[in-house]
């Protein structure tokens, strides 16, 4: 167990609707990763959040977005959604220091039927 | 851009024999970190073994080892003693920590190994 933890496991949802992923940090961590894992596009990152704070952003769709809340949970919303974005959505946790090693969650499995 | 590339998409290995999984990646940094990520069929993400650029020393964990060339660029992974839970994607990984400020990762495509009894 990584003490990562997302909610929900697998999701099926139509296109053109809008999921919310959630995403509970390990005890300690203050920085959320999210990256979508695909079979066209592999495992790529897709947005860092700092103690709430947007520090990086990678391949993230316009459709996408992410926030981190006081509690430090995460959240990422996708909204009208293409038969293209089923994939394995991971979050992941760090500590703040260069270099640390990130904690992934068992990812939510997103089908757009 | 940095890239990371694994050349072998799958590979397969006799129980208790040892295997090599070879990753490349392309950088102009001299400060980074090197990550083995296995993904068995739970697809559980879980860290094999972390390698820090500027330490020579090559890292270790038990029976996975890493063979880290920095001049090549060569980050390759070594599994002794092959145990069939050690079937799973292996994932290479690269982060570059643009000064602290993230250290998010870059992935390789992946090898999918297969341990057989």
């Amino acid at each position: 167990d990584s003490g990562v933890t997302q909610t929900p496991k697998h999701l099926i949802t139509a296109t053109g609707q809008r999921v919310t992923l959630r995403c509970s940090p390990r005890s300690g961590d203050l920085s959320v990763y999210w990256y979508q894992q695909s079979l066209d596009q592999g495992l790529q990152f897709l947005i860092h959040y700092y103690n709430g704070e947007e520090r990086a952003k990678g391949n993230i769709l316009e459709r996408f977005s992410a926030q981190q809340f006081p509690d430090l949970h995460s959240e990422l919303n996708l909204s009208s959604l293409e038969l293209g974005d089923s994939a394995l959505y991971f979050c992941a946790s760090s500590r703040d220091r260069v270099g640390a090693e990130a904690f992934f969650g068992q990812g939510t499995r997103l089908t757009v039927v | 851009a940095q890239t990371v590339t694994q050349s072998q998409p799958e590979m397969s290995v006799q129980e208790a024999e040892t295997v090599t999984l070879s990753c490349t990646y392309d950088t102009s940094e001299s400060n980074y970190y090197l990550f083995w990520y296995k993904q068995p069929p739970s697809r559980q993400m879980i860290l094999v073994i972390r390698q820090e650029a500027y330490k020579q020393q090559n890292a270790t964990e038990n029976r996975f080892s890493v063979n880290f060339q920095k001049a090549a660029k060569s980050f390759s992974l070594k599994i002794s003693d092959s145990q069939l839970g050690d079937t799973a994607m292996y994932f290479c990984a690269f982060m570059d920590p643009l000064g602290g400020a993230t250290n998010k990762l870059i992935f390789g495509t992946g090898t999918l190994l297969a341990v057989q009894p």
